[in-house]
């Protein structure tokens, strides 16, 4: 069965410091990858998309970038964390297909100080 | 920009109360409207995936509706129970530059009172 997992659970880092969240699926192949974050009272704004190694959609500029060294690995980065980038992230794959559903990893909440 | 729609932001009910909330998306570029439940301290999970103008989908006492030619769905609680207590989201999956982007909304909070 597939699984999917994310880490750091949580992390709180001063600002200007480097910022590195990883997640990683097993059990499937060529996921579509994407990248959530739910900033305090709002929903879920979808940050990054990839559809395969090194294919990476951006949603919205940012301090933040995302990369895919291997089919199942997709990383979040900054190089100088903002206040503005404390919030709850979310790493979730989709199957191919119309029916597909997103399945969420653990979430990983980043406090900026 | 694709942008969806929930309504109410947060709503509080009695235990056995039946409730509905409401998801608006655009009418273009529709693929799927999907419904999930987020609890506390745990990650979003699917309740259903709808694709057809007309779905109706059900899950115990959980069902959903779906309108994509005016660009609407609702998901119906029956007789609401405490662990029914979460954050509903509804996210609207397009196809769009030969990829498929699944945006959110911002979610109805329900809480039920025992």
């Amino acid at each position: 069965s597939q699984t999917i997992h994310q880490w750091p659970a949580t992390l709180v880092q001063p600002v200007g410091s480097p910022l590195s969240l990883e997640c990683t699926v097993e059990g499937t192949s060529n996921p579509n990858l994407y990248w959530y974050r739910q900033a305090a009272g709002r929903g879920l704004q979808l940050l990054f998309y990839s559809v395969g190694i090194g294919q990476i959609s951006s949603e919205v500029p940012q301090n933040l970038s995302a990369s895919r060294p291997q089919d199942r690995q997709f990383i979040l980065s900054s190089k100088k964390l903002l206040l503005s980038d404390s919030g709850f992230y979310l790493c979730a794959w989709m199957p191919s297909g119309r029916t597909g559903e997103l399945f969420f990893g653990e979430g990983s909440r980043l406090t900026v100080l | 920009i694709l942008n969806v729609e929930q309504s109410p932001q947060s709503l509080h009910v009695q235990e056995g109360d039946s409730t509905n909330f409401t998801c608006s998306f655009p009418s273009s570029n529709f693929y799927a409207l999907h419904w999930y439940r987020w609890e506390t301290a745990k990650s979003p999970e699917a309740l259903f995936v709808m694709t057809l103008n007309g779905d109706e989908k059900k899950k115990g006492r959980i069902s959903a509706t779906l309108n994509t030619k005016e660009g609407y769905s609702y998901l119906y609680i029956k007789g609401s129970q405490p662990e029914d207590s979460a954050t509903y989201l509804c996210a609207f999956k397009a196809l769009m530059d030969s990829s498929y982007k699944l945006i959110f909304g911002s979610g109805t909070r329900l809480l039920v009172r025992p």
